[in-house]
């Protein structure tokens, strides 16, 4: 079973709007962290915000928040105010306790398209 | 402000060649990782390693090798290049975090690598 999903293949949004790309999860932990990354054409992986199991508030880091909905198992990226640098691949990813070596396992990914 | 660097940045192999992918970190990170990307995936975690001298298996370790004989190098080698192995090379590192410790991974710019 996919431990990290990310339904939407790829996404258009308008610039200066908000968009939402969705990420459920599927754990047995209770400990477990959830990051989201950033990769632009150019390649590189961005860390761009993080979300603990314990956490009960969501997590914001500028433009970015994580609509985080523990019992539905899903940790939305929220982007506010989309940019046309906001256009790249979005990963969600989890680390869980009892997978030593700190270890992230990684969905498919989303692809943003911003629109001016 | 160097972080983790990868050399090289682009690198064409015959089938059958061999080579190493260089990584280090100047974080002084303990925890270090590869991950491939293939085309329109994700990450898929090669080997990691927690400390000098200690490494383990990945998700999809087979036609690879690593080593770890001090904290900031974590070469990745490949022997008898395969055009399976085509792919991007991440690797990354971070401080030893489990479960929803909040240590993201910090990744280097990638090795674009291709075998024909």
């Amino acid at each position: 079973a996919q431990k990290i999903t990310q339904t939407q293949p790829g996404m258009f949004v308008q610039e200066k709007e908000a968009v939402t790309l969705d990420c459920t999860y599927d754990t047995s932990d209770q400990s477990y962290g959830l990051f989201w990354y950033k990769q632009p054409s150019s390649g590189e992986m961005i860390f761009l915000i993080y979300q603990g199991s314990y956490d009960e508030q969501n997590a914001t880091e500028g433009r970015y928040s994580l609509n985080f909905q523990k019992a539905r198992k899903s940790a939305n990226l929220v982007i506010s105010a989309s940019q046309l640098g906001d256009s790249a691949m979005y990963f969600c990813a989890m680390r869980e306790e009892y997978n030593q070596g700190g270890k992230l396992i990684f969905g498919q990914g989303t692809e943003l398209s911003v629109k001016p | 402000n160097a972080g983790v660097t990868q050399t090289p940045k682009f690198r064409i192999l015959k089938i059958g060649q061999s080579m190493t992918l260089q990584c280090t970190q100047d974080m002084n990170h303990n925890y270090m990782y590869w991950y491939r990307q293939d085309p329109g995936m994700g990450l898929k975690l090669i080997y990691y390693s927690v400390g000098a001298g200690i490494t383990d298996k990945g998700e999809v370790p087979n036609g690879y090798n690593v080593s770890r004989s001090t904290t900031e190098d974590f070469p990745l080698r490949l022997e008898l290049a395969a055009p399976s192995q085509t792919s991007v090379y991440f690797c990354a590192s971070s401080w030893p975090s489990t479960g929803a410790g909040n240590q993201p991974q910090h990744f280097g710019d990638g090795t674009r690598l291709s075998i024909l």
